[in-house]
Formats: structure tokens, C-alpha cells, sequence
């Protein structure tokens, strides 16, 4: 079952201590999103890869990174973690830069 | 800059009847409008899309139309069923570009 998958499911970290999440996808997809939910509200695209190519969105926090070393894996890295960073963190990948498919996500709480 | 608009922000229907949901989009070049559904806790799970060249789309119980001239599309749910409960997000984007998110809908279905 073709698949994207997000480790791990629930992190706990201390405010200011850097923290990285995975995403992996055994979909072949080209792109790879990640994106913040907060509690019910819409998710939030934080930035996206295209093959290597990386899109910040203008609005993303510097605290916010992301690497991409090859098609299977995406990384989200918190550099300074605040209480306002705990959120449900979304990874997600697509083949043609619209069909959009979740991973699981992972549920991120700051302490 | 872009904007989709979901109405209602929270909908409950009694088992058996049909649930609506509107979405309004800014940007006339969208072309693509996916719908999710998303369980608490859980990932958005695609449950249905439309593209530009199409005016409506079904699946079982669930449709999707579209109105390109007025901007708006809806999701169409009939004989509901308690399962149904979650919580759906709209979306619009145009090709090779991002998707811009509604606000959420709150379904309920009561047995």
C-alpha cells in the first residue's frame, strides 16, 4: 500500500530545543509539502519541494527549516521551538502539483 | 491575495438527510477543487475533486459542483450516516501552484 508516512506520531519537546520530524513516501511523487494545523483550523502550507527545488512561503517563521536529501524523504526541522509552534504538522506529496495526499501527521507539543 | 470562503463553518443534518456545504474562491485562473475530509486526530483524507472543464462530479453519496462564471463549488453529501461526522475543508488552486484552503466545516449527523 503505496504510502506517506510521518515519524514519530506525537513528539514532545522543551521549549527551545531543536527538533527535527520525518516524512517519508513510498510514492514516487515529485513534490513534497509541509504544512501546520492548529487545532480544527485549516492547514497551513509552511513550504514545499519540487524535486530539489525549495518554496518558503513568505510567511514562514525563520525557526522553520526543511531538507529534502533524496525523491523519498522530507525533514522539518525546529530550530527554537515556542509554545506557539505545538501543532499538528502535516506532511504531504503530490505527482502533479495539485492531488494532494496526507500523510498522518505528526502531533508536536512544546513544554 | 487569494481567498476560498467555506459556509457553514458548522452543519448538522439528522441521519438519512443531505448536507451542503458552499465554498467561494478570488482567483478566476483556479482550475482544480479538491475536497477533505478530516476525522479528529486524523490525516485529511482526499474524498473527492473537479477540475475547471467539468461542472459537477459524483462518487456514491457525494457530488461536487462548480460554478466557474459565479466562483463557488459545493459539496453535495445525501442519506448521511453517522460516519460521515468530520470535520471537511474546500480547497482551490490553479496549476503548478499551492492550494488555498477553505476555513473548515463541522459536519454532525445525529442517528
Amino acid at each position: 500500500d503505496a504510502m506517506v508516512i510521518q515519524n514519530p506520531r506525537y513528539q514532545v519537546t522543551q521549549f527551545g530545543k531543536p527538533v527535527t520530524l520525518s516524512c517519508s513516501q513510498t510514492l514516487n511523487h515529485n513534490v513534497m509539502y509541509w504544512y501546520q494545523q492548529k487545532s480544527s483550523q485549516a492547514p497551513k502550507l509552511l513550504f514545499h519541494y519540487y524535486d530539489k527545488d525549495f518554496n518558503n512561503e513568505a510567511d514562514t517563521p525563520d525557526n522553520f527549516q526543511s531538507r529534502r536529501p533524496n525523491t523519498s524523504f522530507c525533514f522539518l526541522d525546529i530550530r527554537s521551538p515556542g509554545l506557539g509552534d505545538a501543532a499538528m504538522y502535516l506532511c504531504a506529496t503530490s505527482r502533479d502539483r495539485q492531488t494532494q495526499y496526507f500523510g498522518p501527521g505528526t502531533r508536536l507539543l512544546v513544554l | 491575495g487569494e481567498n476560498v470562503e467555506q459556509h457553514p463553518s458548522t452543519l448538522s443534518v439528522q441521519e438519512g438527510d443531505s448536507a451542503v456545504i458552499k465554498c467561494t474562491y478570488s482567483d478566476s485562473a483556479s482550475n482544480y477543487f479538491p475536497w477533505y475530509k478530516q476525522e479528529l486526530g486524523k490525516r485529511p483524507q482526499l474524498i473527492i475533486d473537479i477540475r475547471s472543464n467539468v461542472g459537477e462530479k459524483k462518487d456514491q453519496r457525494i457530488a461536487v459542483t462548480l460554478n466557474k462564471t459565479a466562483k463557488h463549488f459545493s459539496l453535495h453529501i445525501t442519506e448521511t450516516q453517522p460516519e460521515d461526522s468530520a470535520v471537511y475543508f474546500c480547497a482551490a488552486g490553479r496549476s503548478g501552484d499551492k492550494l488555498i484552503f477553505g476555513t473548515g466545516t463541522r459536519l454532525q449527523v445525529f442517528p
